[in-house]
């Protein structure tokens, strides 16, 4: 069965410093969305994305975040100046459409030192 | 502002029985409600999805209904194995896109 997978599973990285995370959705997906999960708490939502430009996104994606398709099969969340509270499980997803289910991934943990 | 909660936030129960997971939510204004599982670790895996149009869908030993009026949702699993040990997550996705997550019932299945 097909799969969204995320890279990399963990990622360390030093306080003001940019991460990409990565994320390959389901190939016949149009849908993609990025979520978070600081330990402990809920899943949040940060961003939808449609047709090569946001559709909707989160109070929590401010312009700290970005995100991007830069070729036909990766979605990209880039963080720049992270911060301590930046720390969380950051799980990608994946739809056909709008209203069908959403596929995950694994998730990467980001570590902000 | 929507809310989403789930009671209980923990739930323990012998193999064999049926047990019924709650969800609500303030907003009834939502696109559709979806269910999901998460076990330690990993990333979420999608149960059951209700469109806002309707009542309940089933999937196997899982049976998940919606009543948009009331702000409920509730997801029945039927004859608990201890494979279904997870935490379950119950989300809506409101009219502009967005989505929101309860904070999950952890479920314990003793054998």
């Amino acid at each position: 069965e097909p799969e969204v997978t995320q890279t990399p599973s963990h990622q360390v990285t030093q306080m003001g410093q940019e991460v990409i995370l990565r994320c390959v959705p389901i190939s016949n997906h149009l849908y993609f969305y990025w979520y978070r999960q600081i330990l402990g708490q809920k899943v949040e939502f940060l961003v939808s994305f449609y047709n090569n430009e946001i559709s909707e996104k989160s109070e929590i994606f401010d312009d700290q975040f970005s995100v991007e398709r830069p070729d036909g099969s990766n979605f990209t969340l880039k963080i720049r100046s992270t911060k301590l509270e930046d720390s969380a499980m950051y799980f990608c997803a994946s739809s056909v459409i709008r209203n069908q289910p959403q596929h995950f991934g694994d998730g990467t943990r980001l570590s902000i030192l | 502002k929507q809310e989403v909660t789930q009671i209980p936030a923990a739930l323990s129960v012998p193999e064999g029985e049926n047990l019924v997971l709650n969800c609500s939510f303030t907003d009834s204004a939502i696109y559709n409600l979806q269910w999901f599982r998460q076990d330690p670790g990993k990333g979420l895996t999608s149960l059951l999805l209700i469109q806002s149009s309707q009542r309940e869908q089933t999937s196997g030993r899982l049976n998940a209904s919606l009543d948009k009026s009331s702000g409920r949702s509730t997801l029945y699993i039927a004859a608990s194995q201890p494979g279904d040990s997870a935490t379950y997550l119950c989300a809506v996705m409101n009219r502009d896109d967005k989505i929101i997550f309860g904070k999950g019932t952890r479920l314990h299945i003793l054998p």
